[in-house]
């Protein structure tokens, strides 16, 4: 299957701090990520849906100032989360699909730890 | 109600056993139907892909989907420690919606 990267795999950080996640598609071009929020022992949460060029669009309850996504190029999304604080601890994973399919296949990447102190 | 439901387990069994885990959902637009096993700390590792009703076969994995009742499975032969996992059902419906995930079942097989 498909390869995507994430980075960092888990990160500590002070509260009103801002932290930067990556998500690289590395061996296919990914038009569309996903970027999702798990607690644990509890499914994923879709966050947002993030399209290169253009703007992510957020689940509702999702604030997009604090949760900012970019989407510049075809292999890499970010998510940056803003001003932390402890309950946004928590383990953020992203999500792409190929271009070239709309069979619906979501490749995963490792995911990333959050702990906001 | 949630437009998938998936017992959250835990679900132990002995090495070597059946393991049958299950999803219902509601929104009978629905056509995509995945398994995804989810290993503690990592990301979701796709495992089974189905489109429509039918059976899919991989392995010692089976998937079923049966869209008249609304009703999925995964079946897993000889089962062995290393299938010790969460195990998320996720569909969709067609073009490009996005994927709902079942709660997960947490599998734990034994020596």
């Amino acid at each position: 299957g498909a390869v995507v990267s994430q980075h960092p795999s888990w990160v500590i950080c002070k509260s009103g701090t801002s932290v930067k996640i990556e998500c690289r598609s590395l061996d296919f071009q990914a038009t569309t990520m996903f970027w999702y929020r798990q607690f644990p022992k509890q499914s994923l949460m879709l966050m947002a849906t993030s399209n290169e060029g253009s703007k992510a669009t957020y689940e509702q309850g999702v604030e997009k100032d604090k949760f900012l996504i970019n989407h510049a190029s075809l292999t890499l999304s970010t998510l940056t989360v803003t001003s932390a604080h402890p309950e946004d601890s928590s383990f953020y994973i992203c999500s792409a699909r190929t271009s070239a399919t709309n069979t619906g296949e979501l490749f995963f990447g490792e995911g990333s730890r959050l702990t906001v102190l | 109600q949630k437009e998938v439901e998936q017992d959250p387990g835990p679900l132990s069994v002995p090495e070597g056993a059946i393991v049958s885990l299950n999803c219902t959902y509601s929104n009978s637009a629905f056509q995509y139907f995945m398994w995804y096993r989810q290993y503690s700390r990592k990301g979701p590792e796709l495992l089974m892909y189905t489109y429509s009703s039918g059976n899919k076969e991989d392995g010692r994995f089976t998937a079923q989907v049966d869209k008249s009742s609304k009703y999925i499975s995964l079946f897993i032969r000889d089962s062995q420690p290393s299938d010790s996992a969460t195990y998320l059902c996720a569909m969709r419906a067609g073009g490009y919606n996005k994927l709902i995930f079942g709660a997960g079942t947490r599998l734990a097989v034994h020596p």
